[in-house]
């Protein structure tokens, strides 16, 4: 499967714990995505990267979060000192951005993250 | 910034009759309007999209339609069958230098075909 690749698919943690998520993008994939679902709602937007340089975030995303794509490939969520809010789906998603085009956003499977 | 409202949360039709997912959104500088399916306990999967330069876009069964004055897209399932049941959420992104950013995406609609 040459799509989208993120671990763990699932993670429980005890509140106050520091966790890290990793996403492998589409290998040509140049912008990356990081997302956030909890039930019943659509994705919401946490940070993007083109290649290497993070370009925005949002405000969701407070200080205890922080993500990194150091060689412009993959890519590292970390979440410190987790709160019980914290617990969701975090979706990763890759896609070419060219001058004269953009590929969609193919996500991956998600890491599911339980914060007790 | 963007704001993408979704209607409806829910939508049961018989199996063969045709579903109508509507969305409007709030920034007329948007030009990008993809549709992605996610079935439970999976990723999201895109299933059609639209460019503004275009009304109308259509694939087999699923089509979407745009109206960029009115700021609202549709999607419409025809001849409907149980794998369409999902949950569907539509989203909209607008331009900026270095391309199309961010995707901001509606609640969700969950679709349920019944037999």
């Amino acid at each position: 499967d040459t799509g989208v690749s993120q671990n763990p698919r699932h993670k429980i943690t005890k509140r106050g714990q520091n966790v890290t998520f990793r996403c492998d993008p589409i290998s040509e994939h140049n912008r990356l995505y990081w997302y956030r679902q909890t039930l019943g709602q659509g994705p919401e937007f946490l940070t993007y990267f083109q290649n290497e340089a993070q370009l925005e975030k949002s405000r969701l995303l407070s200080d205890r979060f922080s993500a990194e794509r150091p060689k412009g490939s993959f890519s590292t969520l970390e979440i410190q000192r987790t709160e019980q809010g914290d617990s969701a789906m975090y979706l990763c998603a890759s896609s070419l951005v060219r001058p004269t085009d953009n590929s969609p956003l193919h996500f991956g499977n998600g890491t599911r993250l339980t914060v007790t | 910034g963007e704001n993408v409202e979704q209607h409806p949360s829910t939508l049961s039709v018989q199996e063969g009759d045709s579903a109508v997912i509507k969305c409007t959104y709030s920034d007329s500088a948007s030009n990008y309007f993809p549709w992605y399916k996610q079935e439970l306990g999976k990723r999201p999967q895109l299933i059609i999209d639209i460019r503004s330069n275009v009304g109308e876009k259509k694939d087999q069964r699923i089509a979407v339609t745009l109206n960029k004055t009115a700021k609202h897209f549709s999607l419409h399932i025809t001849e409907t069958q149980p794998e369409d049941s999902a949950v569907y959420f539509c989203a909209a992104s607008s331009p900026t230098f270095f391309g199309n950013e961010k995707l901001t995406f509606g609640t969700g609609t969950r679709l349920t075909i019944i037999p």
